[in-house]
């Protein structure tokens, strides 16, 4: 059983269109988040909700908008796409502990390439 | 802030050798440290992590890191590299109690036959 879960794994399209990514995790986490790694293999955290509730935003464009409709569930999309979008998108998820942190889990990641 | 250093950005070794991929952070408050492995076309997989106690931390497959306060470094060591170590391997840190990870920019082992 696969515990967080991307579709699709690879997903080319053009500048100005509209694409969405999903993601699903069946390990009971109430944490979810969304990394952006670069062509340079730089990884970066883009969001994070908690209990469907956004935690994290690190300032990115507005065109990019998550979406969780239940604690299992975290999708992006992101509108007119720039070429500047293409990367590899991580999904992850954990269970929150106060004052502490416990591992995240990631996805297999999508291969987003904007031509 | 909190931030990560991954001194080399390539590193090789002979298959039977030592690995040792280096990582030195920064953060203002007591860190939590993770090293994850990522092979091709995978997504990232915990080898290992602190987060307090013992500084000397045991993951997966052989690998160790130790958290050197006073060097600000956690390090990522095994005695003696396999073949299927050959991946992309990353640092990561988050202040204590907050769930934010912020990686290096990642060492890609390779393991010469």
């Amino acid at each position: 059983d696969t515990a967080v879960s991307q579709t699709p794994k690879y997903l080319v399209t053009q500048m100005g269109n509209d694409k969405s990514i999903k993601c699903e995790q069946n390990l009971g986490h109430d944490t979810m988040y969304w990394y952006k790694q670069d062509s340079k293999k730089f990884l970066k955290i883009m969001f994070s909700y908690n209990n469907k509730e956004l935690i994290i935003n690190e300032t990115v464009p507005n065109r990019f908008s998550p979406k969780s409709p239940d604690k299992a569930h975290l999708n992006l999309h992101i509108n007119s796409l720039e070429l500047g979008d293409s990367a590899v998108y991580f999904c992850a998820s954990t269970q929150s502990v106060s004052g502490g942190f416990n591992t995240q889990y990631f996805g297999p990641g999508t291969r987003l390439t904007v031509l | 802030a909190q931030s990560v250093t991954q001194l080399g950005s390539h590193v090789s070794v002979s298959e039977g050798a030592l690995v040792l991929l280096r990582c030195n952070y920064s953060s203002s408050v007591p860190p939590y440290l993770f090293w994850y492995v990522q092979y091709p076309n995978q997504g990232l997989q915990l080898l290992l992590k602190y987060t307090t106690g013992a500084t000397l931390v045991k993951g997966i497959n052989g690998f160790e890191a130790e958290f050197k306060k006073s060097e600000t470094s956690f390090h990522l060591t095994k005695p003696s590299a396999h073949m299927s170590d050959a991946a992309e391997y990353f640092c990561a840190v988050s202040p204590f109690g907050n769930e934010k990870l912020t990686f290096g920019t990642g060492t890609r082992l390779t393991i010469i036959p």
